[in-house]
This record gives structure tokens, sequence and C-alpha cells, in this order.
């Protein structure tokens, strides 16, 4: 079974702050993916990024990156030097050959206060 | 249409009435998902479409769910007999292609209340 686990209810940093979303997951699949998106208060999901499980190396997009390390089957997310509009709802999500839908976390809510 | 769009954005109905909710995918998007969210809570898949194959009912809760898929294009998610329980946000999202890989867009999703 698929299984996605975002430990993290609810993150609340200072501005500034680096903060660190983690991601754990289950799968039984060889190839699967991995996705990041965003729901901010508008309530409108946005991708963020995808990763495939052949590919560990790690990604930096601006402010965000990402940690993929299949030998903790952890998938986590690091916003550097947050800001008040990092505010919203981060999701994890799975997707592998064996289904396509996308199986989610329960997501994590981060606050960034001014 | 430049995003996923979804009507109405809010709806408030009564226990019991049926209700109909519409998503209109971004142009040329074959496959068209269906998830729910409730408070507090990550996305529930209930149904998928991708072009003119049977579609994945697996999520749906109860029979009182059904959704259909006009013309490879709009799609309306119907809720028979309203609960309580059914309240939550639904969420529609088109994609190129349904693959595992693809990444899904979201439109902004439909406030359901039953009162």
């Amino acid at each position: 079974a698929q299984k996605v686990t975002q430990a993290q209810t609810e993150i609340s940093v200072v501005e500034k702050e680096d903060v660190t979303l983690d991601c754990v997951y289950e799968t039984r699949d060889t190839t699967y993916y991995l996705f990041w998106y965003k729901q901010p208060p508008s309530g409108e999901l946005v991708f963020l990024i995808r990763r495939n499980s052949f590919d560990e190396q790690n990604e930096i997009s601006g402010r965000y990156s990402w940690n993929f390390q299949k030998s903790t089957s952890s998938f986590n997310f690091t916003i550097t030097a947050s800001q008040v509009v990092d505010s919203a709802v981060y999701f994890c999500a799975l997707s592998g050959d064996s289904n396509y839908q996308l199986i989610w976390g329960a997501g994590t809510k981060l606050i960034i206060k001014p | 249409g430049a995003g996923v769009s979804q009507s109405p954005s809010n709806k408030v109905t009564e226990k019991g009435k049926d209700v109909e909710l519409r998503c209109d995918p971004i142009s040329g998007h074959t496959a068209l998902y269906w998830y729910r969210q409730s408070l507090g809570q990550g996305l529930e898949f209930l149904i998928y479409f991708q072009g003119n194959s049977a579609p994945d009912k697996s999520g749906l809760p109860s029979d009182r769910f059904s959704a259909e898929r006009t013309g490879g294009s709009v799609s309306t998610l119907t809720i028979q007999r309203t609960q309580q329980e059914d309240s939550a946000v639904y969420l529609c999202a088109s994609s190129y292609w349904t693959g595992a890989s693809t990444e899904a867009f979201f439109g902004q999703g439909t406030r359901l209340t039953v009162v």
C-alpha cells in the first residue's frame, strides 16, 4: 500500500528563519514520483516540484530546496529565509506505477510571522 | 481558459437535497480528477477521467456520488440526497496525461456546506 506521512501538523516561525517540512512515504513500486504542492489561503493548489524515484539529486529553486533520500523514504522541503508570503498549507504527494492517483499527506500548515 | 475553473465557489444546501458541482478543465487536458478535502485534511481521491476510457470511480464514497464528463471537457460531480458529512471542499484538477509522473493543475474548489 502507498502512504504519505507529514507528521508536522503546523509550524510557526518568524520571518527570515529557515524551516523544513518533513515528508515520509511508503510504497512498493519501483518507479514512483513524489510531489510537493502549496495551498495558499485562496485555496488553489499550486504545483512546486516533482521527483522520480531514480533521481536522488537534491534540487534548489531560489529559496526552496528539496532533499530526497530513498534510504529513509523521505522527501523533505526546506524554505530558506522564509517570508510572510510563504504562509500556506504544504502537501506532499506520491504516485506510482501501481496507481496513477496521487496519494496525499495530511499537509503541514506553515505560518510565517512578520 | 487559462486555468481550471470550478463553479459554484460556494454552495450551501439543505440535507437531503441534490447538488451539482461543475469543473471546466484547461483546454487540451485529457485527464480530469475530482478530489475531496475535508477541513484540515489532505485530499481524498474520488474519480478520474482519461480521454474516452471508462472513468476510474474507485474513490467514490457511496452510490450517492456520481460524475460525468461530456465531450471530453466539462465535468459535473453530482451528490444526491446530501448528508452533513458531505460538507467539504471539492477540488477538480486536470492534466495532459494521466501517467504517474504528470503534474495536475487544480481549480480553486467548491466549498460545499450541508446544513
